[in-house]
């Protein structure tokens, strides 16, 4: 596709229960990167895939959250055991390198609600 | 701590003036600033940005301006247009690389008022 694509746009769920987040980047990017809003902050990142190198999982809140990357292609974050706190809108952003100036681009965000 | 600050949450302004967004920085390492802007439902965009070593990169109704020493940057739009409403981040990098990404400020909700 042309832009950043996340599914699902919209997730519901209980608390206590995983939930796993899609993100296909643009093709021919390299890099890839989650972020998380929370209601009334900016934007916390998470985790960032470059290449074939590991990741860089420095933003990761706990141990409940996790992310994979196949090759530079499809990302999953999964959040398991969500807790109320974990509601946000969580948005994927690719570019074509991580260099310093490289802008991001991002998808539309999935909206996750934490009952 | 916060590194990249908006302390302004929304700002309004009427149709045809100037918008100033302002933002504030506290790490010395940050050398690339950007601004994106988003609509409600949308990922950001990127709208401009602005290397260290310019105080000003201007883009059609858009210019952003660095002042280093303050660790204070701007973004001025004129004349601001409905289709401008919408928040506004300031992100900054260091120039260690993106390895972890841009760090982003909480935004200013920008309403331009007809």
């Amino acid at each position: 596709g042309a832009g950043v694509s996340q599914s699902p746009s919209n997730k519901v769920t209980e608390k206590g229960k995983d939930v796993e987040l899609r993100c296909d980047p643009i093709s021919g990017h390299t890099a890839l990167y989650w972020y998380r809003q929370r209601l009334g902050q900016g934007l916390e990142f998470l985790i960032y895939f470059q290449g074939n190198s590991a990741p860089d999982k420095s933003g990761l809140p706990s141990d409940r959250f996790s992310a994979e990357r196949t090759g530079e292609s499809v990302s999953t974050l999964t959040i398991q055991r969500t807790q109320q706190e974990d509601s946000a809108v969580y948005l994927c952003a690719s570019s074509f390198s991580s260099a310093t100036n490289e802008k991001l681009f991002f998808g539309s965000g999935t909206q996750l609600s934490v009952l | 701590d916060q590194q990249v600050k908006q302390n302004s949450p929304s700002l309004s302004v009427q149709e045809g003036r100037i918008s100033i967004l302002n933002c504030d920085y506290t790490n010395s390492m940050f050398d690339y600033f950007l601004w994106y802007k988003k609509y409600p439902a949308e990922g950001p965009t990127f709208l401009i940005s602005i290397s260290s070593i310019k105080d000003k990169n201007e883009d059609g109704r858009f210019t952003v301006f660095l002042n280093k020493s303050a660790k204070h940057l701007s973004l001025h739009i004129v004349p601001s247009q409905p289709g401008d409403s919408a928040v506004y981040f300031c992100a900054a990098v260091g120039s260690g690389g993106g390895a972890d990404g841009l760090t982003f400020g909480k935004g200013t909700h920008l309403i331009i008022q007809p």
